[in-house]
């Protein structure tokens, strides 16, 4: 089975209002990066975490290896924060394979 | 910073013919680099993972006679899908990390590759 379970996958939010994305994992991963990909296909990185919280402006991100999840808070919602968020983890234990979370498909609405 | 570049960005091929797509990284090492496949609907699957200067590993599904990979040194990589059949259509990625096992990714734009 899948080693990522992203969640939702799809999400509609009015603009200036706030949600969260959660990837669990069936097993312990060593790290967690989050994307999200632009109106060009590119994947740009918003956060990469080994453990703890990181912020950055309107997004927040959270990993707890112990727990096996993670997850990225979005506030104060803007237009431009519509696109796709993946999440993408690595395998401890010496196999460092990166496996992406199907993806959440956001629309922020006016 | 740490960019990763793809080319071509976009490219159709017939059936059965072949199609090669590299991957460079600017501002620091791919020691590791991950080709990913998307294909319509689906998230991305790891092709195969190739380190400098070690075996390239691919993943189930995927082989060496089918996705032959180059990783020469710490900024090129590329790989050729061999007799392209429409399955085989979507955005190829490639990743790239600095030598430590678990390292930030920083993902390249795509080839996408169209089979007709």
């Amino acid at each position: 089975g899948d080693q990522v379970e992203q969640s939702p996958s799809a999400l509609s939010l009015h603009e200036g209002t706030g949600s969260a994305l959660r990837c669990n994992f069936t097993t312990t991963m060593r790290a967690v990066q989050w994307f999200r990909k632009n109106s060009r296909g590119s994947l740009i990185n918003l956060f990469y975490l080994a453990s703890g919280t990181k912020e950055n402006g309107r997004l927040k991100s959270a990993f707890d290896s112990k727990e096996r999840y993670s997850t990225l808070h979005i506030r104060d919602a803007q237009l431009e924060d519509s696109g796709t968020y993946f999440c993408a983890a690595l395998t401890s234990g010496g196999n460092y394979k990166p496996t992406f979370g199907k993806g959440t498909s956001l629309v922020v609405h006016p | 910073g740490a960019l990763v570049y793809q080319y071509p960005r976009r490219t159709i091929c017939k059936s059965g013919t072949s199609m090669r797509m590299e991957c460079q990284a600017v501002g620091f090492q791919a020691t590791s680099v991950a080709w990913y496949r998307q294909s319509p609907q689906k998230t991305f699957e790891l092709i195969a993972l190739s380190t400098v200067n070690s075996a390239i590993k691919y993943e189930q599904n995927f082989t060496q006679e089918k996705f032959p990979i180059s990783h020469p040194n710490l900024s090129f990589s590329s790989m050729t899908v061999l007799n392209a059949y429409l399955e085989d259509r979507g955005l190829y990625l490639c990743g790239a990390r600095d030598g430590h096992p678990y390292a930030e990714q920083f993902f390249g734009p795509g080839t996408r590759l169209t089979v007709l």
